[in-house]
């Protein structure tokens, strides 16, 4: 039962150029979502979150945007480097006082100078 | 750098016998956590730590699995009796509250031979 979802296991984007990683969730409960960068052989970074009470935040060249209705969120990246190359997950944790993190499968963006 | 920190790194034991990972997370952290992730797979969630008191566990933890964290620092993950399944990174995590995001540390890859 897969509660977190990212359905592209890859991407490929120019130098420059916006790169978008999306993100579905089917547990209504979930309240807060968080973006993490994992390069090889380190733990995950912590990216960039979102409250469900926001359907965007900003920081710097990365922007989250959350579509409650549709239980969808999207990491946007611009303009995107070759450094930004690594592994995102996308991670919910639900409302009620529980602290435990959901992780989707992660996507693998590759960045071509 | 006063990260979360993980001992070992890599651990190769033979099937059945016990290994023990330690994580020290960040000093002022009060929330711990331990994450396990297999190739391809996002990380899962196995348990949580409000200083020492352990307050959430997985059903991934089985009763091979043990977890403490005796003086609210640092934690020991015990795994009894390994089994070829166990091999995966064992990722530690920290916070400060629930309202902040999770670090992790640089994990700990276990084979089980």
């Amino acid at each position: 039962d897969q509660q977190v979802k990212q359905n592209s296991p890859s991407l490929s984007v120019q130098e420059g150029r916006i790169s978008i990683l999306n993100c579905d969730y089917t547990n209504s409960m979930f309240d807060y979502f968080l973006w993490y960068k994992k390069y090889p052989a380190e733990g995950p970074t912590f990216l960039i979150s979102i409250s469900s009470i926001k359907d965007k935040n900003e920081d710097g060249r990365f922007t989250v945007f959350l579509n409650k209705s549709a239980k969808h969120l999207s990491l946007h990246i611009v303009p995107s480097q070759p450094g930004d190359s690594a592994v995102y997950f996308c991670a919910a944790r639900r409302g009620g006082g529980s602290e435990k993190l959901v992780f989707g499968k992660g996507t693998k963006l590759t960045v071509n100078p | 750098d006063t990260g979360v920190s993980q001992n070992p790194r890599h651990k190769i034991t033979k099937r059945g016998q016990n290994v023990t990972f330690r994580c020290d997370p960040i000093s002022e952290h009060n929330r711990l956590y331990w994450y396990r992730q297999t190739l391809g797979q996002g990380p899962e969630f196995l348990t949580y730590f409000q200083n020492e008191a352990q307050l959430e566990k997985s059903r991934l933890l089985s009763d091979r699995f043990s977890a403490e964290r005796p003086k609210g620092s640092f934690s020991t993950l015990e795994i009894q009796r390994t089994e070829q399944g166990d091999s995966a990174m064992y990722l530690c995590a920290s916070s400060l509250d629930s309202s902040t995001e999770a670090f992790f540390g640089q994990g700990t890859r276990l084979t089980v031979v």
